[in-house]
């Protein structure tokens, strides 16, 4: 079984360009979330799909970040324009049901 | 709200030495509680979990933790660490709606062959 994938696995922006990652869940999984690790600091929630819905969002930091998850599979994040505090991972994890998440292997963004 | 303090950040062992990786969290919630794993190279991945039942969880690769409530922790043991044991360790505590881990801040181990 395919894990989760994410693309791309690096991306190295200006500050103010667009950058846009996705993430490809384990099939089957209706659960979709989003995670990102700021240099130094904890990995932070920032959203949870379930199918194509928006569950939770409490977590992004602003709206400068746009998540979507068309068709219920992948998602993708984009964040528009890009400032510098963004640098960091970016995880993906998808579950079944509410319970263990499985990881993807993260997006690491460089803003310069 | 909820959070996870990780007292090491970062931890430096010879082979077939002893572990224990600290955590302590506040949640005034039902308890679900994780150690992930991130070894160099890749992702995250599960090594153990407590939702109910017998604190002791044993997990993969001899790992183990306990979960004490009346000190809020969940450490993380292994008897006897080995080199392939080199990565960050993060311990996690999920929210009652089941969809948000909360992370510590991690901790580096090393494991000097």
């Amino acid at each position: 079984e395919a894990g989760v994938t994410q693309f791309p696995s690096h991306s190295v922006i200006e500050k103010g360009q667009t950058v846009t990652l996705r993430c490809d869940p384990i099939s089957g999984h209706d659960n979709l979330y989003w995670y990102r690790r700021v240099m130094g600091k904890e990995i932070k929630f920032l959203l949870h799909f379930v199918k194509e819905s928006k569950q939770d969002e409490s977590g992004m930091p602003n709206n400068r970040f746009l998540a979507e998850r068309t068709g219920g599979t992948y998602s993708t994040l984009k964040v528009q324009p890009a400032e510098l505090e963004d640098s960091g991972v970016y995880f993906c994890a998808s579950s079944q049901a509410r319970g263990e998440q499985f990881f993807g292997p993260g997006t690491r963004l460089t803003v310069l | 709200a909820q959070s996870v303090s990780q007292h090491n950040h970062h931890v430096i062992l010879s082979e077939a030495a002893s572990l224990e990786l600290g955590c302590n969290y506040s949640y005034g919630g039902t308890v679900n509680l994780f150690w992930y794993v991130q070894y160099p190279g890749q992702h995250l991945q599960l090594l153990l979990k407590y939702f109910s039942g017998d604190p002791l969880v044993k997990g993969i690769k001899g790992f183990e933790a306990e979960f004490i409530k009346s000190k809020f922790s969940f450490n993380l043991r292994k008897p006897s660490v080995q080199w392939s044991d080199t990565a960050e360790y993060f311990c996690a505590v999920m929210n009652n709606a089941g969809n948000m881990l909360t992370f510590g801040g991690g901790t580096r181990l090393m494991v000097k062959p």
